[in-house]
Order: C-alpha cells, then structure tokens, then sequence
C-alpha cells in the first residue's frame, strides 16, 4: 500500500541556519512527490513538485527537493531559513492516473524557527 | 492568481444535523477533491470527482457523505447526519487537465457539538 512517511514531528532550526525536512515514502511505481506548507489556520500550499526529469526540483520561497530512488525519499530543503517559514510541512505522494490522483500525506513536521 | 474558494469558513453543526460544505473550484478545473483533517492528524483524502462522477473514495467517504457539483461553478460536500468524529477542518481542491498538480481552499472547518 501507498504511504508517506515523515519520521521527524518537530523540528527547530535557528533563523539563517539551513533546513532539511525527511520524507520517505512508498509506492510500486514511479510516484507524483509533492511538499506542502500550512501556516496555522490557513489551508494548503504547494511548494514543489516531481513528476519525472530533473531529481533536484526547485520550488517556491527558496525552497528544493531531491527525489532519490534507491532510498526512497524526497526530502525538502532550505539553505537559510527566515522566520515566516515556521508552519507545518506535509509530503504527499499521489497516486492514481494521468490527471485525477489522490495525494497521500504523511504526518507533517512542524518547524519552529528560533531568533 | 486563481483560488478555490470555500465557505463557510467555520460551521457549527448539532449532532445529527445535515450539513453542506461548499465549494468553488478554479474556473477552468476538470477534477476535484475534497479531503479532510482531523485536528492534530494528516490530511486524509475523501473523494474524487470528474465528469459528474465519483473517480474514488475512500473508506471514510461511506453513505453519509455525498458530493455534487449542482451547476457549472460549485463543488458541495454533504454530511447526512453528522457525527462529533465528523469534526475537522475539511478542504477541497481543484485540477485541470494535465495539470500535475492541484490547488486546495483554504477550508472549513466544521464543528459537530
């Protein structure tokens, strides 16, 4: 069966020091890989996707991801984080055909960002 | 930039109470979602729609869940008779063809007391 998994629930980093949130995930065929941010109250926004191609995807806010086969993972990084990136960050793979797919997402990581 | 709109944003509901989630998806969008997350936990898909039918559903999406998209701009989620577990922040979303890639609302979230 499709899962996500996201071992790490909190995370807190010091405002300007990099970023790098795990996801491992499992899927028998190639996957749709996706990260999300959610800010407190607010809905879901996409910040990068994978598809096929390039395994080092870029996104917004200064935000990438590198898609690894062999491990299974796509973890999300940021060279220098900034305060406003403090919000919860869910992985999601989709699963299903050409355009209609659901996504499944793991647990999310919290991330708090220290001054 | 284009949104899906959902309201309302907080509904308060009795137990047993029918509800109606509403949604608009983004204009040009052939399929669409809703999901849901209960307070502390992941988000969970619900339900697909496309073609003016149900594509899935998952096991949570049982007989007291409905969806319709009853004229060409919106996207409902009916819950029958609700129950204190329906509680949660409910989103939908929307994507077009050979989009790679879907646009959620920004929620409601429904509170059964």
């Amino acid at each position: 069966a499709q899962s996500v998994t996201q071992p790490d629930i909190h995370i807190t980093v010091s405002e300007g020091a990099s970023l790098e949130l795990r996801c491992n995930y499992s899927y028998g065929a190639t996957p749709y890989l996706f990260w999300y941010v959610q800010s407190p109250g607010q809905g879901l926004q996409l910040l990068l996707k994978y598809f096929s191609g390039d395994t080092l995807v870029q996104g917004i806010k200064g935000f990438e991801a590198e898609f690894k086969r062999s491990q299974s993972s796509f973890n999300l990084r940021k060279p220098s984080v900034h305060w406003s990136d403090a919000a919860e960050y869910f992985c999601a793979v989709g699963a299903g055909k050409d355009s209609s797919y659901k996504l499944i997402f793991g647990s999310g990581t919290r991330l708090l960002v220290r001054p | 930039e284009p949104e899906v709109t959902q309201t309302p944003s907080h509904q308060v509901t009795q137990m047993g109470q029918e509800v109606i989630l509403r949604c608009v998806p983004i204009s040009n969008h052939l399929y669409f979602y809703w999901y849901r997350q209960i307070l502390g936990q992941k988000v969970e898909f619900l339900v697909s729609f496309y073609n003016n039918e149900i594509s899935e559903k998952s096991e949570i999406f049982d007989d007291q869940f409905s969806v319709e998209r009853p004229d060409g701009s919106n996207f409902t989620l009916k819950i029958r008779s609700t129950k204190l577990e329906d509680s949660a922040m409910y989103f939908c979303a929307s994507g077009a063809q050979d989009s790679y890639g879907y646009t959620f609302g920004s929620g409601t979230r429904l509170t059964v007391v």
